[in-house]
């Protein structure tokens, strides 16, 4: 069964950096690509990030663009979104997903609150 | 990028009657490899998007068959046969045929 477990969502303060982590389990990891799509609260979603299984081409939104850094550990089945200046805007439920005919499995998201 | 446009954006709807969501994009969904790579997906209060149709019209591993996709090009419908009180939530149409990914603005589905 495919699985893919968020973690590291918190409150944050602007301006603030945060790591999050998304365990994959059920499928061999580095097949896929992966993104990280997230939802604002009450709105639609947006994908910010996006990696290729070998880790070797990355995609970052214009809205996240030398601020955030997606990362993957094969090894450890492991992707990461590393988060830094962190905006209010950039408050949303962030989800780990698998590409495989378009989007296939999500994760159940992590929660990034950013407040003072 | 691609613009993905869905109505209704609201869909007040009767329990056991027939429910349709349209999505167009602003440009052709068709792949390199002559595939469409329209899906839609329903979220549920608080959950995670789920994956109901993939390329158009291939209904995932346990949708119901109340569900089915169809369209072309850059005109696509979701439509429920008769709808149930599960059925509630948001649905999202989402193209990936072209780089990056871009999604419809969801449409709720209330009863």
């Amino acid at each position: 069964e495919v699985q893919l477990v968020e973690s590291g969502g918190d409150l944050v303060q602007p301006g603030g950096s945060l790591r999050l982590s998304c365990v994959a389990s059920g499928f061999t990891f580095s097949d896929f690509s992966m993104h990280w799509v997230r939802q604002a609260p009450g709105k639609g979603l947006e994908c910010v990030s996006a990696i290729n299984g070998n880790g070797g081409n990355t995609f970052y939104a214009n809205s996240v663009k030398d601020r955030f850094t997606i990362s993957r550990d094969n090894s450890r089945n492991t992707l990461y979104l590393q988060m830094g200046s962190l905006r209010a805007e950039d408050m949303a439920v962030y989800y780990c997903v698998r590409v495989g005919t378009g989007y296939d499995y999500w994760g159940q998201g992590t929660l990034v609150a950013v407040s003072s | 990028d691609v613009v993905m446009t869905q109505s209704p954006l609201s869909l007040p709807v009767t329990l056991g009657q027939p429910a349709s969501i349209s999505c167009r994009s602003s440009q052709s969904l068709v792949y390199s490899d002559g595939s469409t790579q329209l899906n839609w997906y329903h979220q549920r209060p608080g959950h995670s998007p789920r994956r109901l149709i993939y390329a158009v019209s291939n209904r995932d591993s346990g949708v119901p068959d109340r569900f089915s996709g169809s369209g072309s090009g850059t005109d696509f419908t979701l439509r429920i046969s008769r709808v149930e009180t599960e059925d509630v939530g948001v649905y999202y149409c989402i193209q990936a045929s072209h780089w990056p990914f871009t999604f419809g603005q969801g449409t709720k589905l209330e009863i």
